[in-house]
């Protein structure tokens, strides 16, 4: 299984500042057939299921502000919100579709 | 736009199983990969397992094997995640998720049921 490691556990941003989270596979999630990361960012706020906000590290799904964006490659990706908004506290979460799909531990993001 | 919804809240007995449903709408429920995740307070989701309803296939996660069992019945576009010999340590939230195939492995989830609480308590 590849192991997921998220940094940090929380963090307090102040509102139109910028947050950025970390995570870190035990394996590298390159694919090769189409020269991307098999990586997948999350937002869940309280009381609700997860939402996808990127896969391929940098693909933003359809909807998703663009303050969002996904950067990274081969076991170490980045998520950065570039501009926090009010509505962006919750938990986010990395996931690997490599394998075995297996999600980080999850950071808190939270208003300063 | 694709819509999965799940059954209601459970308490259950140690040692009993647990059947939860998922119904998927708004979209074509044989070309989909549904997943089932469960997430304990305070952590991350955890796989289960995954069912490719056209076709009937699954594979469990290995902390699963032998305890989960995954169905779907394509006449009611409904998926069936069935959890035997229930420990309290079972005790979460239970969700479908509608998998992207975007990879031989798999993919992320593009679409999620609202969860479904189980409670393991005697």
């Amino acid at each position: 299984d590849i192991v997921m490691t998220q940094s940090p556990d929380s963090l307090a941003v102040s509102l139109g500042e910028r947050a950025t989270i970390h995570c870190k596979s035990s394996q590298s999630v390159f694919y090769s057939s189409n020269n991307k990361n098999s990586l997948a960012w999350y937002q869940q706020r309280p009381g609700q299921p997860p939402t996808l906000l990127i896969y391929w590290a940098s693909t933003r799904e359809p909807g998703v502000p663009d303050r969002f964006s996904g950067s990274g490659s081969g076991t170490d990706f980045t998520l950065t919100i570039s501009s926090l908004q009010a509505e962006d506290v919750g938990v986010y979460y990395c996931q690997q579709y490599s394998s075995t799909p297996r999600f980080g531990g999850g950071t808190k993001v939270e208003i300063k | 736009q694709a819509l999965l919804v799940q059954s209601g809240a459970e308490v259950k007995k140690p040692g009993s199983s647990v059947k939860v449903s998922c119904k998927s709408s708004g979209g074509p429920f044989n070309s989909y990969t549904i997943s089932w995740m469960r997430q304990a307070p305070g952590q991350g989701p955890e796989w289960m397992g995954r069912i490719i309803p056209n076709i009937g296939i699954t594979k469990y996660a290995q902390n699963f094997q032998g305890r989960v069992t995954i169905t779907a019945d394509k006449s009611t576009s409904t998926t069936y995640m069935e959890l035997n010999s229930l420990m309290s340590e079972d005790t979460a939230i239970y969700y479908c998720a509608r998998e992207m195939r975007l990879t031989p492995a798999g993919g992320p989830f593009d679409v999620w049921g609202q969860g479904t609480v189980v409670n393991v308590s005697s």
